[in-house]
């Protein structure tokens, strides 16, 4: 079964540049997370969808930050324009429904280097 | 918040238990403690879950205290590859999101 697919791995941009994540879940699952790893810390929910709806966006900064799950698949998480402190690693998540049974499958993550 | 408490990081030593403590003394009565761990460079993943009873499976095993109110995760050979932050979480089944707290940082030394 393949895994959560994402892109890029990494990414350097400038301040007030703006960059986009893409993610792949795995195929079936209804529930696509993101979360925002800075260093050093436990990943922090961003956003969660349940199809192409979202449930929870509460954490996510919507000045800057965007996410859409168009057709209940692939997602795609943008920053414009990014700052300093948005360096972390973006990682995507997906479960079969809003993760009964307790398990959540990730993405390896994209890395984010805002200088 | 999370709302579990967890040492900030443990040693063990190759082919012995690695034994992480974690208390989650606010829990209640319908969240189920989990735990993920985390290897360098790579997202979380699952290991295990539990709400009362001692569960085990081939990554390990989870024994949760009668009260509930702390939680052991037993890796019984630690092999340098369970080098990794290893997280608890507690959590009610239905919709709640996972809240990841800091982790326990384990180190298995050869």
């Amino acid at each position: 079964e393949a895994g959560v697919a994402q892109s890029p791995r990494y990414k350097i941009i400038e301040k007030r540049q703006s960059v986009a994540f893409w993610c792949n879940p795995i195929s079936g699952h209804a529930t696509l997370y993101w979360y925002q790893q800075i260093l050093g810390q436990g990943p922090k929910l961003l956003i969660q969808f349940q199809n192409n709806g979202v449930v929870d966006d509460s954490q996510l900064p919507k000045d800057r930050f965007s996410a859409e799950r168009l057709k209940g698949v692939d997602s795609t998480l943008k920053i414009q324009p990014a700052k300093l402190e948005d360096s972390a690693v973006y990682l995507c998540a997906s479960s079969s429904w809003r993760g009964l049974g307790g398990e959540l499958f990730f993405g390896e993550g994209s890395r984010l280097t805002v200088l | 918040d999370a709302k579990t408490t967890q040492p900030p990081s443990m040693d063990c030593a190759e082919g012995r238990a690695a034994n992480l403590p974690c208390n989650h003394s606010t829990i209640s009565g319908n969240e189920y403690v989990y735990w993920y761990r985390q290897i360098h460079s790579q997202g979380p993943q699952y290991i295990i879950h539990g709400l009362k009873n001692n569960e085990t499976n081939e990554m390990a095993s989870l024994i949760i205290t009668e009260d509930r109110k702390s939680s052991t995760l037993i890796l019984p050979h630690a092999t340098l590859r369970d080098t990794a932050v290893y997280y608890c979480i507690v959590r009610a089944v239905y919709g709640q999101n996972f809240v990841f707290g800091p982790g326990t940082r384990l180190s298995v030394l050869p």
